[in-house]
């Protein structure tokens, strides 16, 4: 069985400084890994993904992770954090086939001035 | 190309009433996939249907709830006799399929509350 566990429910930075979301999963076949940013009341928005090929993968906004199998993890970042960075992110993991989304409980991040 | 549309953005309902929850795919996208988010957890899926057929249900509860996605039209996720532990935010994506390169989009949610 797949499953995704996102360190730290909450993590604060200061504006200008770096963001680090961590993610680590758990799966019996080569997983495909996704982050989501999701702003309030708002849907889910798609930052970058890892399927197949390059394990550094830059997403939108300035985001960008890195698959290590032997660590089985997922770690998001971003080298200057900005206000408008403040939000839920998730990971997820799904199977090669089959389709669904397994989520984290998610990171909400804040950015102090 | 419009997004993933849900409707209602909020619904309220009282405790024994029914709530349906619609979602209008992406233009082109013939896979539909349901979540639920419950206050302070993550998503969790619940279904995954395509044109008239549901490919996945594990996520579904046992009784009250359902799901469809006709020929024509948009997908509904029907609860019946909603309680107050029914209360979250409901979150509808499309894919136009479920190959390697194929991403899931999310509408914005419906946000039921059951009072």
């Amino acid at each position: 069985a797949q499953s995704v566990t996102q360190l730290g429910s909450h993590v604060s930075v200061s504006e200008g400084a770096l963001v680090l979301l961590r993610c680590n999963y758990s799966s019996s076949v080569p997983p495909y890994l996704f982050w989501y940013v999701q702003y309030p009341n708002q849907g889910l928005q798609l930052l970058l993904k890892y399927t197949t090929g390059a394990t550094l993968v830059k997403g939108i906004n300035g985001f960008e992770a890195e698959f290590k199998k032997s660590e089985t993890s997922f770690h998001l970042t971003k080298p200057s954090a900005h206000m408008s960075d403040a939000a839920e992110y998730f990971c997820a993991v799904r199977r090669n086939q089959g389709g669904k989304l397994i989520f984290g409980q998610g990171t909400e991040l804040s950015v102090k001035p | 190309n419009a997004g993933v549309m849900q409707n209602p953005r909020h619904l309220v309902r009282r405790r024994g009433q029914e709530a349906r929850l619609r979602c209008s795919p992406m233009k082109g996208h013939s896979h539909v996939y349901w979540y639920r988010q419950l206050p302070e957890e993550g998503l969790k899926f619940m279904v995954y249907l395509q044109k008239e057929n549901i490919i996945d249900e594990s996520g579904m509860p046992k009784e009250r709830f359902s799901a469809e996605f006709p020929k024509e039209g948009p997908s509904i996720l029907r609860i019946q006799q909603v309680v107050r532990g029914d209360s979250a935010a409901y979150f509808c994506a499309s894919s136009p399929g479920t190959g390697d390169l194929y991403e899931q989009y999310f509408g914005p949610g419906t946000r039921l509350t059951v009072t």
